[in-house]
């Protein structure tokens, strides 16, 4: 079954750090780009960040430029986001989603295979 | 930055009823749109890409059609699952794969 599995997420203060991870299972992993979408209680979605299969290229929201890192470790069947000087407004469900390639007069994507959800709470 | 709007933001109907939502972009996308149902407490699934592909697995009652700039969902005739909210997303810019508000599909 294919299937992406979040973890990490709690709840930490604002200033602070958090790791989410994502384990896939059922697809071979590194063939796919991968994906970050937050929702915050309440709101609508947020694509949050990008990275190919190879780690190539990797894209952030203007949001979490220079406070979030996405990485991957394709041997371990894993993708991460790393969160520093984390924010109240950074609260939300964090999902990671698998990229669907395809061509339509050119080469894009569409999120088809998505995690559970991992919940991020920023808050003193 | 390319800005999705999604009209209505909400949406009242009753079962057997053809509903269509439109997502307009802020410039043109060509064809690069995306669809997504999101019941609560869910993750989103993908309905439609390219504006018109069905994903495999998804009732043919949900079509797309579109480009440019503006896009509508149709579903033919709502079924009880279909209440939910939905979402459109542009792919166009891979520096930024913004997402509509949203329109909440509710029963009538």
């Amino acid at each position: 079954e294919v299937q992406l599995v979040e973890s990490g997420g709690g709840l930490v203060k604002p200033g602070g750090s958090l790791r989410l991870s994502c384990a896939a299972s059922g697809f071979t992993f590194s063939s796919y780009s991968m994906n970050w979408v937050r929702q915050a209680p309440g709101k609508g979605l947020e694509w949050v960040s990008s990275i190919s299969s190879s780690s190539s290229y990797i894209y952030y929201a203007d949001s979490v430029k220079g406070r979030f890192t996405i990485s991957r470790d394709n041997a371990k069947n894993s993708l991460y986001l790393q969160m520093n000087s984390l924010r109240a407004e950074d609260t939300a469900v964090y999902y990671c989603a698998r990229s669907l390639a395809y061509y339509s007069s050119g080469w894009s994507h569409a999120f088809d295979i998505w995690g559970q959800g991992t919940m991020v709470t920023v808050s003193s | 930055d390319i800005q999705m709007t999604q009209s209505p933001s909400s949406l009242s109907a009753s079962v057997g009823d053809r509903v269509t939502i439109t997502c307009r972009a802020s410039q043109s996308i060509s064809s690069y749109l995306n669809w997504y149902q999101q019941k609560p407490g869910k993750a989103p699934k993908l309905l439609i890409y390219a504006a018109s592909s069905l994903q495999s697995g998804v009732p043919s009652r949900f079509s797309g059609s579109g480009s440019g700039t503006d896009f509508t969902l149709t579903i033919s005739s709502l079924q009880p699952e279909d209440f939910a909210t939905y979402y459109c997303q542009q792919s166009y810019s891979t520096l930024m794969y913004s997402f509509g508000q949203g329109t909440k599909l509710e029963i009538k």
